[in-house]
């Protein structure tokens, strides 16, 4: 079974632009998580998208967003880039969407390799 | 907000040594994981601990959940350079999936 993919793998932007990044989950599933890890904050929440809707926000500005389409595969955009976005995005998948408050434990994620923006 | 402190942030030991990774915060949590993650790649999934108090091994790493549920620890036994990456926990409770740790780096030299 193929893992997460997730293209590009490395992205070079300068401040101001717009950027999309795509995750592919495994297949089956249809939770997609996108998660920011940077070397001083470590690795932070984006969202998490279920059968094409967000159902969890994590703490960042508007100007990152998602989607997810009917096929599970989901996209990550960034508008108006800033120096701080720089950073190794990774997208997670998972078979059914967790539940954080009651027993069995939320479903394994099993995450991408992650696509690395350079903010210039 | 949710924080996870590990400790220590960096390690450097030598083959065969052993050593423990601990993970802290003032919050409970439902579940805790713990991941590695190596250069390159997306961290992955060692054990999920779920029971206060619990206790699981997985080869040479054995898991601890505190039994509060608000903290844990990885000791690794005879450690080899196989063992080297981030070293990840991640607790799951309340609005967010998932909060992870700050990581803990470990290089094993030969």
């Amino acid at each position: 079974k193929a893992g997460v993919t997730q293209t590009p793998r490395y992205l070079i932007k300068t401040r101001g632009q717009q950027v999309t990044l795509s995750c592919s989950p495994i297949s089956g599933h249809r939770s997609v998580s996108w998660y920011q890890q940077t070397p001083g904050q470590g690795l932070q929440f984006l969202f998490e998208y279920f059968s094409e809707t967000q159902r969890n926000k994590g703490n960042f500005p508007g100007r990152f967003s998602g989607r997810q389409f009917s096929n599970s595969r989901s996209e990550m955009n960034v508008s108006t880039l800033e120096l701080g976005d720089s950073a190794l995005y990774l997208c997670a998948s998972s078979l059914h969407l967790g539940s954080f408050l009651v027993l069995p434990p939320p479903d394994t994620q099993y995450f991408g390799p992650g696509t690395r923006l350079t903010v210039l | 907000t949710q924080l996870l402190e590990q400790s220590p942030q960096f390690l450097s030991i030598q083959e065969g040594e052993n050593l423990t990774v601990y993970c802290n915060s003032s919050s409970v949590f439902s579940s805790l994981q713990w991941y590695r993650q190596e250069p390159g790649e997306g961290p992955v999934l060692l054990v999920t601990v779920v029971t206060g108090g619990e206790v699981k091994k997985l080869k040479r790493l054995t898991f601890q959940f505190g039994d509060a549920r608000k903290d844990s620890s990885l000791h690794i036994t005879a450690a080899q350079p196989g063992d080297t990456g981030l070293y990840l926990c991640a607790g799951s409770s309340g609005t967010y999936k998932y909060i992870f740790g700050t990581g803990t780096r470990l290089k094993v030299l030969a």
